[in-house]
């Protein structure tokens, strides 16, 4: 267990819809990090968070929005959902830049 | 921008075999490197890690890794695996102060 937990483990719905993935980062961690894996792309960095800024960004499509909480805790947002976007999406903390990343277990989304 | 390669899309060795999965770098400077492992339907879970220093890293699991610069690369090997040890492998480094960027896995297969 990494610490890092995210909800919901599974989702299910259809194309044009929007959905919310929850990150939860390790105590003390301020570095939240989001990626993307699918079978096609591989392992992909979607977008950085730390302290509740965003720092960096990879390949996030405009229709993905992220933010993290006071409290820390992150969400990924994802709108006018294809059938694409079906992918595992992974979270993970780190205390800071260029330190170790830990993942949580991953959201599984799946568009029909 | 950096790049890992992973030689060998799939792998299978027998139980009690030693293992050897082949990981190949670009990067300029000295690069912060990572080995995850995934087990089926699991998250990502580190393995070991290189900053700086020693180049022959301990890992857990009985895994272990070495850099070698003039090479670009960082090896994964096992003196013994088990059959516990099929997953899927990933070799990462990170890019900047923020991402890591993925190799595209080795999945591994234990023979009984």
């Amino acid at each position: 267990d990494s610490g890092v937990t995210q909800t919901p483990k599974h989702l299910i719905t259809a194309t044009g819809q929007r959905v919310t993935l929850r990150c939860s980062p390790r105590s003390g961690d301020l570095s939240v990090y989001w990626y993307q894996q699918s079978l096609d792309q591989g392992l992909q960095f979607l977008i950085q968070y730390y302290n509740g800024e965003e720092r960096a960004k990879g390949n996030i499509l405009e229709r993905f929005s992220a933010q993290q909480f006071p409290d820390l805790h992150s969400e990924l947002n994802l709108s006018s959902l294809e059938l694409g976007d079906s992918a595992l999406y992974f979270c993970a903390s780190s205390v800071g830049a260029r330190e170790t990343q830990y993942f949580g277990p991953g959201t599984r989304l799946l568009v029909l | 921008a950096q790049s890992v390669t992973q030689p060998d899309i799939h792998i299978t060795v027998s139980e009690g075999a030693s293992l050897e999965l082949r990981c190949n770098y670009s990067y300029g400077a000295t690069p912060y490197l990572f080995w995850y492992v995934q087990s089926p339907g699991q998250g990502l879970q580190l393995l070991l890690k290189y900053f700086s220093g020693d180049t022959l890293v301990q890992g857990i699991k009985g895994f272990e890794a070495e850099f070698k610069r003039s090479q670009s690369s960082f090896n994964l090997r096992k003196p013994s695996v088990h059959w516990s040890d099929a997953a899927e492998y990933f070799c990462a480094v990170v890019q900047g102060a923020q991402k890591l960027v993925f190799g595209q896995g080795t999945r591994l297969t234990i023979n009984p």
